[in-house]
């Protein structure tokens, strides 16, 4: 089957910098996505990582390692607005995205 | 530039009830998508439609059905609405063309609660 595992909840301080994992097992692979969603919103697009390796953009960044199924979303200089769920999903391919569940990041000052 | 359009916002549904939520899109997007996403789940894709007058069946279809008469609308219709229909559910779209998903953009969702 497809999976994509994320850790349900993690907590941060105002300032810090958090790192948000991210596992996939998907029947093919053409490019994992990262999305952020505040409470009673819908989701907005962060990154894509098709290629092994590290994506800067801003304070956000995304790490992909295809061989091992595993990419990390990295928040710098947190700030209280960053506090929401990120999502990761995977593209096998096909026109669809397997979403996990996401991560509920809460900063606290 | 409004992007994705959905209505209504949240309804409130007797069971066996047919409903159709509406989605239309400004960008000239040739994928669209219907998502629910409930407590504890990742988003789940009801159907999609790579192209106008295409359609195709997502991870959890029974239940519900979709049309693509033209490039801007994809509405959704549940025919006689059950309880464990009520979710948020969001439409979506992306300017895709090499068969992967690609960015998605998000209308603000739709809250209904079947009763």
């Amino acid at each position: 089957g497809q999976n994509i595992d994320q850790p349900t909840e993690m907590t941060a301080t105002e300032g810090a910098i958090v790192q948000i994992n991210c596992t996939y097992q998907t029947s093919g692979f053409n490019g994992l996505f990262w999305y952020q969603q505040h409470a009673g919103e819908a989701p907005t697009f962060l990154s894509y990582n098709v290629l092994d390796g590290l994506e800067e953009k801003g304070r956000f960044s995304s790490f992909l390692s295809r061989s091992k199924g595993y990419s990390y979303l990295l928040l710098k200089e947190l700030q209280m607005k960053d506090s929401a769920s990120y999502l990761c999903a995977v593209s096998p391919g096909d026109y669809q995205l397997i979403w996990g569940a996401g991560t509920k990041l809460i900063i606290k000052p | 530039i409004a992007g994705i359009t959905q209505a209504p916002t949240s309804q409130i549904l007797a069971a066996g009830r047919r409903m159709t939520l509406r989605c239309t899109q400004d960008m000239r997007h040739n994928a669209m998508y219907w998502y629910r996403q409930d407590l504890g789940l990742g988003l789940r894709l009801i159907h999609y439609s790579n192209t106008a007058g295409t359609t195709g069946k997502g991870e959890v279809p029974d239940g519900y059905s979709v049309s693509r008469a033209n490039t801007d609308d994809f509405p959704l219709t549940l025919a006689s609405a059950v309880p464990s229909q009520t979710s948020v559910y969001f439409c979506a779209s992306s300017d895709s063309n090499s068969g992967d998903a690609g960015e998605l953009f998000f209308g603000e969702g739709s809250r209904l609660t079947v009763l």
